[in-house]
Formats: C-alpha cells, structure tokens, sequence
C-alpha cells in the first residue's frame, strides 16, 4: 500500500515569514493530494489539494506544488498569521478498488505574532 | 449546504461495553470513510463503503464492525470496548461515483472509554 512521510513535526515561524511542510509518497498510482488544516478536537478541513496532472496550485496565501518523478509535494504559506497555527496534514489517494486516503503523520504549525 | 452528521457527538462507556457510532453522509454522497484519531495521532483509516458494499479496509479491529445502509447511513460497531479505543471518530463522505475527489468529513463523535 501506499506510505506518506511528513517533515517537519513541527514549526515554528515568525508573523509575516513563509512556512513550508514536506511529503513523499510511495505508490506512483496515486493522483490526488489534498492538505488539511485541524484545530483541536475539530475535525481537518481541506485547504487545498492538486491533482496528478498538475504541477503547482496556488490559492492566496497557500501553494501546493508536486513533483511527480521525485513522488513529493508541499505546502507553502506564505505572509503567515497567528489563525494559521494549526496542525496539517498531507493525504494521498490511489486509484485502488476503494480509493483509500493515506495520511502523513502532521505538522504543528506555531506562528508567533 | 448540507455536511455530514455524526451522532452522538461525545459518547462515554465502560471497559468491555458496546457503542454505536452513525454516520449520515452528504445527500447523493456514495462513499463513507471511518476513521480513528487518538490524541496527537493523525487520522487511521478503519474501513470505508462505496454503494453499500465494504471497498477498503485498514487498521480496523476484529473487535469492530460496519455497515453502509440503504439510504447511504454508515454505522460503526465497536464490542468489548478497551482504553486505548478512547479517541475521536469521523466519518467522511465523498461523491465518487461522480468523480468528486474531495472527502467531506463529520464533526466527530469523542469516545471515551473509563
């Protein structure tokens, strides 16, 4: 099956600065990658999300880029505020009988103001 | 717009009992996806249905069950209740028969085992 690795656990950033968090994938089948933002006890919320046939995908502060050949994908934030600290998670989904969604194992964004 | 329903939203039971989680997807929605977080935890996929039939499975104990009803309901049984199943549950919906790529998740059902 397929196996997503996240990098960092962990970030801190200053207001204002870019955060940038890091998956690969294993399964070259997959083609479709969805990033979600979860605040405590609540439940994760897509915030964006690209397609195997798509290179980069931006929606206002928040980019998603993919490299096909090296099987990874980021997230990038940029002008980040407070209201992002969050923990986000990357997926994965294959094309398999079920269509599983495999999950990263999250990043703890802090922004400090 | 309609989203999907989880009842109950927090449920607390003994060692050894029994729960049932619901799931009611998004109207028209003909996948449901369960999954298990534990504190700190990213989401674990348990099992998931599409057309009332089971499609997937993952990391789903024996000890636990589900089904996709008629009307695109899910439920979720869970026996023999230990500590460690203490967690949130969602469920998500997706319209895949529709190509819709975007899984829909629930608020959660919190369960706590004492």
């Amino acid at each position: 099956g397929e196996n997503v690795e996240q990098h960092p656990s962990t970030l801190s950033v200053q207001e204002g600065d870019s955060a940038v968090i890091k998956c690969t994938y294993s399964d070259s089948a997959s083609n479709y990658f969805p990033w979600y933002k979860q605040e405590l006890g609540k439940r994760p919320q897509l915030i964006i999300d690209i397609r195997s046939n798509v290179g980069e995908k931006k929606d206002q502060r928040i980019a998603v880029t993919l490299n096909k050949t090296a099987k990874h994908f980021s997230l990038h934030i940029t002008e980040t505020q407070p209201e992002d600290s969050a923990v986000y998670f990357c997926a994965a989904r294959g094309r398999g009988t079920g269509n599983q969604f495999y999950f990263g194992t999250g990043t703890s964004l802090t922004v400090i103001p | 717009a309609a989203g999907v329903i989880q009842s109950p939203r927090h449920l607390i039971k003994e060692k050894r009992e029994t729960a049932t989680l619901k799931c009611y997807p998004i109207p028209r929605h003909d996948t449901v996806y369960w999954y298990q977080q534990g504190p700190g935890q990213d989401p674990q996929f348990l099992i998931s249905f599409y057309e009332k039939m089971q499609s997937d499975k993952g990391s789903i104990p024996d000890r636990f069950s589900a089904q996709q009803f008629s009307d695109y309901h899910s439920e979720l049984n869970m026996s023999s209740l230990e500590l460690g199943d203490s967690a949130l549950y969602f469920c998500a919906s997706r319209n895949r028969g529709q190509g819709g790529d975007e899984q829909f998740f629930g608020p959660g059902t919190r369960l706590t085992v004492l």
